[in-house]
């Protein structure tokens, strides 16, 4: 079974730049979830979609960030513009829908870097 | 309060002996808990999950879970240096749909 799909996996950008970053779940997931890690800190839930439909975002800066899950699979975080304090990690996890207990599987990343 | 608190350490344990990582957490509503591992650099992988109260063991893992007290613990016994690295504590707040939760993690550190 292929695991979570990130790309890129770094980005260096200059504050003010936009950015994006792409994901593609497990095959079948119907929760996927964008978390931010600082380095230091644990993961932070930006946003949460369950198929298409947006579940959770009331973490996300709404006002540099954006995210979509087209025909609820892939999707893609964008950031515009970047600040400084946007450097972080940017993962995204998927799990399967309707039971308590399931687990999110990580993908490897994308490390921003806001210079 | 945050949702889901931990100590950050560092917590330094000699090799072979038990380790013991906590976490609370402050909805009570949390229906299911994680311990994830997550090496530097890497992303956090899952160790054990568990939803009811009691203790629940795999391997040289032990997950405890007491709600009343919305209290998680994690213990490895016979400690490897392979284990430095640090442990999230992650609830699921499940409703409608599943709602994973970090804490901020603790570094652990298993000294040869």
């Amino acid at each position: 079974e292929a695991g979570v799909a990130q790309s890129p996996r770094y980005k260096i950008i200059e504050k003010r730049q936009s950015v994006a970053f792409w994901c593609n779940p497990i095959s079948g997931h119907a929760t996927l979830y964008w978390y931010q890690q600082i380095l230091g800190q644990g993961p932070k839930l930006l946003i949460q979609f369950q198929n298409n439909g947006v579940v959770d975002d009331s973490q996300l800066p709404k006002d540099r960030f954006s995210a979509e899950r087209l025909k609820g699979v892939d999707s893609t975080l964008k950031i515009q513009p970047a600040k400084l304090e946007d450097s972080a990690v940017y993962l995204c996890a998927s799990s399967s829908q309707g039971q308590v207990n399931t687990e999110a599987f990580f993908g490897q990343g994308t490390r921003l870097t806001v210079v | 309060q945050k949702e889901v608190e931990q100590n950050s350490g560092p917590l330094s344990v000699p090799e072979g002996a038990i380790a013991s990582l906590n976490c609370t957490y402050s909805d009570r509503g949390s229906q299911s808990f994680f311990w994830y591992r997550q090496y530097s650099g890497k992303s956090p992988e899952l160790i054990m999950f568990i939803y009811s109260n009691g203790d629940k063991e795999d391997g040289r893992f032990t997950a405890q879970l007491n709600k009343a007290s919305q209290y998680v613990s994690l213990l490895i016994r016979d400690s490897q240096p392979s284990d430095s690295a640090t442990y999230l504590c992650a609830v699921n707040r499940y409703s409608s749909a599943s709602k994973i939760i970090f804490g901020s993690g603790t570094r652990l550190s298993i000294r040869p």
